[in-house]
């Protein structure tokens, strides 16, 4: 019995580059949130969405940041043009439905920028 | 209006003691409020949640306890242990339709042996 996987768990791009992180919900989840954590802060709420689908980006800067969870394979979290501020650890969570609350958390990417 | 706001920043408790966490919040829509554990490497564990209209939950060692009127809600942590040395979250969600966790910052408990 999984639970969310993300991919990479360590990334380390430089200025300029593009991040691509990966998760895969736990079985049978076909939610996904996708959270941001500075050091020594609290998990900040980027985007949610569903099968090909966003519901929610109220969190997601308005630009270099996109996020897609396609009808097959993982939840992809793509950074482009990378800055030294992007540098943090990126969570994804899933839940088994919408309202469900529940939210199961992965093991994080931690993205440093050089 | 939408901040959760957490206290103490850092904990320290002998073994056996109890721990406890405050967390504080203003929107009376916020309709859904989990604590989540996080060692240090690793993502946030849900530990245990409560809705609004429940004064108190229990599981095993945990208590959250959860004040309506004062926009306040708790964790008690029973005979603490050295394994329960963590990071601790309060969260809190709006539901309808989007259900995206509001985190408090934090708080670092150790737990002395």
């Amino acid at each position: 019995n999984a639970g969310v996987m993300q991919n990479p768990r360590h990334l380390v791009r430089r200025r300029g580059q593009e991040a691509r992180l990966r998760c895969s919900p736990m079985k049978g989840h076909s939610h996904v949130y996708w959270y941001r954590q500075l050091p020594e802060e609290g998990l900040k709420f980027m985007v949610y969405l569903q099968k090909e689908n966003i519901i929610d980006e109220s969190g997601m800067p308005k630009e270099r940041f996109s996020a897609e969870f396609p009808k097959e394979g993982p939840s992809i979290l793509r950074i482009q043009q990378v800055v030294r501020g992007d540098s943090a650890a990126y969570f994804c969570a899933s839940s088994p439905r919408r309202g469900g609350y529940e939210q199961y958390f992965g093991p994080g990417t931690r993205l440093t920028v050089t | 209006q939408q901040q959760v706001k957490q206290s103490p920043q850092s904990l320290i408790v002998q073994k056996g003691g109890i721990s406890i966490i405050n967390c504080a919040y203003e929107n009376t829509a916020f309709d859904y409020f989990p604590w989540y554990q996080q060692f240090p490497g690793k993502g946030p564990a849900l530990l245990i949640a409560i809705r609004p209209d429940v004064s108190e939950k229990k599981e095993g060692r945990f208590t959250i306890s959860f004040n309506k009127s004062a926009k306040q809600f708790s964790l008690h942590i029973m005979d603490s242990q050295p394994g329960d040395s963590a990071t601790y979250f309060c969260a809190a969600s709006l539901g309808g339709g989007s259900e995206k966790l509001v985190f408090g910052k934090g708080t670092k408990l150790t737990v002395n042996p």
